[in-house]
């Protein structure tokens, strides 16, 4: 069956600091692949999403950064952290492009100060 | 024309009362929806999905409506239980709009005992 990792699970960075969250997906081949971030109690904002190895679309400019170097695993980065970068950062995947459905990661808490 | 427009934002219910909630899209293209339910502190789980060629789908306690005509989707929960409380987030898929969900805001339930 299929699983996705993500780590870490919780991470406080300060202001300015670079970050690395990494999400892999086992099971699976050529998946689909995003990530999404949610500030506190708020809805679902999508960064990235990713067709295959190397293929990155950007959904909102930022100071994010997302790469794709493995068929299964999807790397979000940020060279200098912001305040407004805190939140809960999900990766999700599909099983390709003719598979509608959708499964998210346990995600990263991460909180900038 | 990718929006998805969610009803209400917060919904407070008896416990042993049915709860719905209601999302609206405007293209013609969207052929299939989820829904998630997003425990606190928890990633969103995937409970229900219907497809445009069906109008209405059951899972126990939960059902979920569709009227492609109108463009909007229904999710029915009755007799809610404590364990039901949670956020809830519709989505819509349109391959025409790229290979991702467009996400609704989200609708905080909250089941009173």
């Amino acid at each position: 069956s299929q699983t996705i990792h993500q780590w870490p699970a919780t991470l406080v960075q300060p202001v300015g600091s670079p970050l690395s969250l990494e999400c892999t997906v086992e099971g699976t081949s050529n998946p689909n692949l995003y990530w999404y971030r949610q500030a506190a109690g708020r809805g679902l904002q999508l960064l990235f999403y990713s067709v295959g190895i190397g293929q990155i679309s950007s959904e909102v400019p930022q100071n994010l950064s997302a790469s794709r170097p493995q068929d299964r695993q999807f790397i979000l980065s940020s060279k200098k952290l912001l305040l407004s970068d805190s939140g809960f950062y999900l990766c999700a995947w599909r099983a390709g492009t003719q598979q509608e459905t959708q499964y998210f990661g346990p995600g990263t808490r991460l909180l900038v100060l | 024309g990718e929006n998805v427009e969610q009803h209400p934002s917060t919904l407070s219910v008896q416990e042993g009362d049915s709860a719905v909630i209601k999302c609206t899209y405007s293209d013609s293209a969207s052929n299939y929806f989820p829904w998630y339910k997003q425990e606190l502190g928890k990633r969103p789980q995937l409970i229900i999905d219907i497809r445009s060629n069906v109008g209405e789908k059951k899972d126990q306690r939960i059902a979920v409506t569709l009227n492609k005509t109108a463009k909007h989707f229904s999710l029915h929960i009755t007799e809610t239980q404590p364990e039901d409380s949670a956020v809830y987030f519709c989505a819509k898929f349109s391959r025409a709009a790229g290979n991702k969900l467009t996400f609704g805001g989200g609708t905080r339930v909250l089941v009173k005992p």
